[in-house]
């Protein structure tokens, strides 16, 4: 099973910087399998970047993804208040798993 | 566009069978997707227990393949899952989810998208 480790567990950051949210493999994994959620409380998780680097319908290009073989990146390039959430990343190798998530929350 | 709504026991007995539905509408569950289960326990991270096809064709979690069955319903246009011999630790937000993608240029895409709300259920006496 490929385990994903994300970086860091807490993000502490200011409305108008930018996030740097960092996703690794424990092997290598297809970019084309890699995707990004963002999750607020109480709601279910929302499809933010699929194959690595393209944006879902709707979401804004603050939001963009980076990465291939172990090591994947998330970058909000100017932080909204709406941002703040809880993110995490999900690959299919032989079965899907996802990481343990990055809390990104307001300084 | 498609939504998902998840129903069922909100509590269920340790040693007994969880059962949940994902209702679809919106869109038809005999579309070229699979629909997934996910699971989340309280203050944690997002679990995959399985996904179906409307043919019937399933994939499991291995952790969890022995207790876990999928099943589609495609006259109701929803899809369900029975998880077994539950304990405390199955205690979970689940959530249904289209597991949709493409293949182009010799590389397939994957993902998750949209989610249902996701519905609690408890294990526990």
């Amino acid at each position: 099973e490929i385990v994903l480790t994300q970086s860091p567990g807490t993000l502490s950051l200011s409305p108008g910087e930018r996030a740097t949210l960092s996703c690794r493999a424990s092997q290598s994994v297809s970019s084309s399998y890699l995707a990004w959620y963002q999750q607020k409380p109480g709601q279910a998780p929302r499809l933010l970047i699929y194959g690595a680097s393209s944006r879902a319908t709707g979401i804004s290009d603050r939001f963009s993804g980076s990465g291939s073989g172990t090591d994947f990146t998330l970058t909000i390039s100017r932080l909204e208040p709406e941002d703040f959430a809880v993110y995490y990343c999900q690959q299919y190798g032989s079965s899907y798993t996802f990481g343990q998530g990055t809390k990104l929350e307001i300084k | 566009q498609v939504q998902l709504q998840e129903s069922g026991p909100g509590l269920v007995k340790p040693s007994g069978t969880l059962s949940l539905t994902c209702a679809v509408s919106g869109g038809s569950i005999s579309s070229s997707n699979w629909w997934s289960w996910v699971r989340q326990p309280p203050g944690k991270g997002l679990e995959w227990i399985g996904e179906i096809y409307h043919s019937g064709s399933t994939y499991y979690n291995p952790s969890l393949k022995s207790r876990v069955t999928i099943s589609v319903d495609k006259s109701k246009n929803q899809f369900s899952m029975k998880l077994s011999s539950v304990t405390a630790a199955d205690t979970a937000v689940y959530y249904c989810a289209r597991r949709t993608g493409y293949c182009s240029d010799n590389s397939c895409y994957k993902w998750f998208d949209p989610w249902g709300q996701g519905t609690l259920v408890t294990v526990s006496s």
